[in-house]
């Protein structure tokens, strides 16, 4: 079964620390992964994205890397923000159309 | 904000009737998708609209409808509503229907099923 999965479902640092959350997936074939920061009440924006061939992305602060072997992603967020404060959505594309989406790991950074 | 509107915002509806609802795509892009996001879950995939055609569906049952007009606003219909139904709406919009294109999401709609 495709499947996403991320950890930890909910976390809480300081702010200026640094955080790593994780996604597992068994989606197969694989396209690409994303990464997407979703604030309260808004729809999602798209941080990152991988293909097979890639292992390491930036953007800004944030840093996602991919080990296609053993189907594991994570995000590295740097020196923390208030404004970091929001969900963050591993989605998994696989063939032309599908897009399987994890249930995001809630991250809150406290002043 | 990526230029991408929906509407309405919020909608409650009763069980067994009939919503719509509307995406305005950012200028240029020609593709969108439409998401379901549960309370506290990731959005799910409906299906996506690329130049007024259907170009790929999830695993919603055909009560989930959708229509792309030839501006590229696209529209979301949902018949014989269930609870389940109750949700946020989500769509996105691409320059075109590549895995790889970014797709740029509204705000969504928050549909509440009575």
């Amino acid at each position: 079964k495709n499947q996403v999965e991320q950890s930890p479902q909910s976390l809480i640092i300081l702010e200026g620390k640094n955080c790593t959350l994780q996604c597992n997936y068994t989606v197969s074939p694989f396209s690409n992964l994303r990464w997407y920061k979703q604030d309260t009440g808004r729809g999602p924006v798209s941080l990152t994205i991988m293909t097979f061939s890639e292992n390491t992305k930036s953007n800004g602060r944030y840093t996602a890397t991919l080990d296609a072997d053993t189907k594991q992603s994570s995000l590295h967020i740097t020196a923390s923000q208030l404004s970091d404060s929001a969900s963050y959505i591993c989605v998994v594309s696989s063939g032309t159309y599908k897009y399987i989406f994890g249930t995001g790991t809630r991250l809150k950074v406290l002043a | 904000e990526t230029g991408v509107t929906q509407s309405p915002t919020h909608l409650i509806k009763t069980r067994g009737q009939q919503v719509t609802l509307r995406c305005s795509s950012q200028s240029g892009h020609n593709t969108v998708s439409w998401y379901q996001q549960a309370l506290g879950q990731g959005p799910q995939f409906i299906f996506q609209y690329y130049r007024e055609e259907e170009n790929g569906r999830g695993n919603f049952p055909p009560r989930f409808s959708g229509l792309q007009f030839p501006n590229y606003s696209s529209e979301l219909n949902v018949n014989a509503l269930e609870l389940d139904d109750s949700a946020l709406y989500l769509c996105a919009s691409s320059f075109g229907r590549a895995i790889t294109d970014t797709q740029y999401f509204g705000p969504g709609t928050r549909l509440t099923v009575l």
